[in-house]
């Protein structure tokens, strides 16, 4: 079955470092999107990426945060300049036309420290 | 502010019995709605969706939307142990803080 692929699947930084989290969505997916999830806290949308531009994104998602598809397959999520707060984990997902088909990552789990 | 809440639970309900969680939302607007059940440690799954107002049937699970309520709730028939998780619901985009669900045998 298909799926999508992040890595990595834990990432320690120092606080102030730029991190970068990658996801391969499913091939034939064309919406792509990032979530976050604070340890015993709800998921929370971050941003939505079609037809190679930002469709949707949270007051949450502010100049520290980028996304790029630089290439066919990856979808990277970059954090410019880490904060302690920034701890959690972020679930990449993609989905086709068919709503059925939204698959989420298994997720990258990342420590500010 | 969009709000969807949920009752965090948890939720105990005895294997065979049927499971119901319940979603209340703020934004009239988006009328797109889902629910998802991610077990402990993992990412989130998508069980249903439901865009219109009644039920929607697939296999156990039912979803109920009732727009004039701003209510989605989802029915878990015959309930196995396996259905043990934190069920999520959302609102587009917009996530509840989902309800715990435990399956006694």
């Amino acid at each position: 079955e298909p799926e999508v692929t992040q890595t990595p699947s834990h990432q320690v930084t120092q606080m102030g470092q730029e991190v970068i989290l990658r996801c391969v969505p499913i091939s034939n997916h064309l919406y792509f999107y990032w979530y976050r999830q604070i340890l015993g806290q709800k998921v929370e949308f971050l941003v939505s990426f079609y037809n190679n531009e930002i469709s949707e994104k949270s007051e949450i998602f502010d100049d520290q945060f980028s996304v790029e598809r630089p290439d066919g397959s990856n979808f990277t999520l970059k954090i410019r300049s880490t904060k302690l707060e920034d701890s959690a984990m972020y679930f990449c997902a993609s989905s086709g036309l068919v709503i059925t088909s939204y698959t989420f990552g298994s997720g990258t789990r990342l420590t500010v420290v | 502010q969009k709000e969807v809440e949920q009752n965090s639970g948890p939720l105990s309900v005895p294997e065979g019995a049927i499971a119901s969680l319940n979603c209340t939302y703020s934004d009239r607007v988006s009328q797109s709605f889902f629910w998802y059940r991610q077990y402990s440690g993992k990412s989130p799954e998508l069980i249903m969706s439901i865009y219109s107002n009644g039920d929607k049937e697939d296999g156990r699970f039912t979803a109920q939307l009732n727009k004039a309520s701003q209510y989605v709730s989802l029915l878990i028939r015959d309930s196995q142990p396996s259905d043990s998780a934190t069920y999520l619901c959302a609102q587009k985009l917009v996530f509840g803080q989902g309800t715990r669900l435990t399956i006694n045998p």
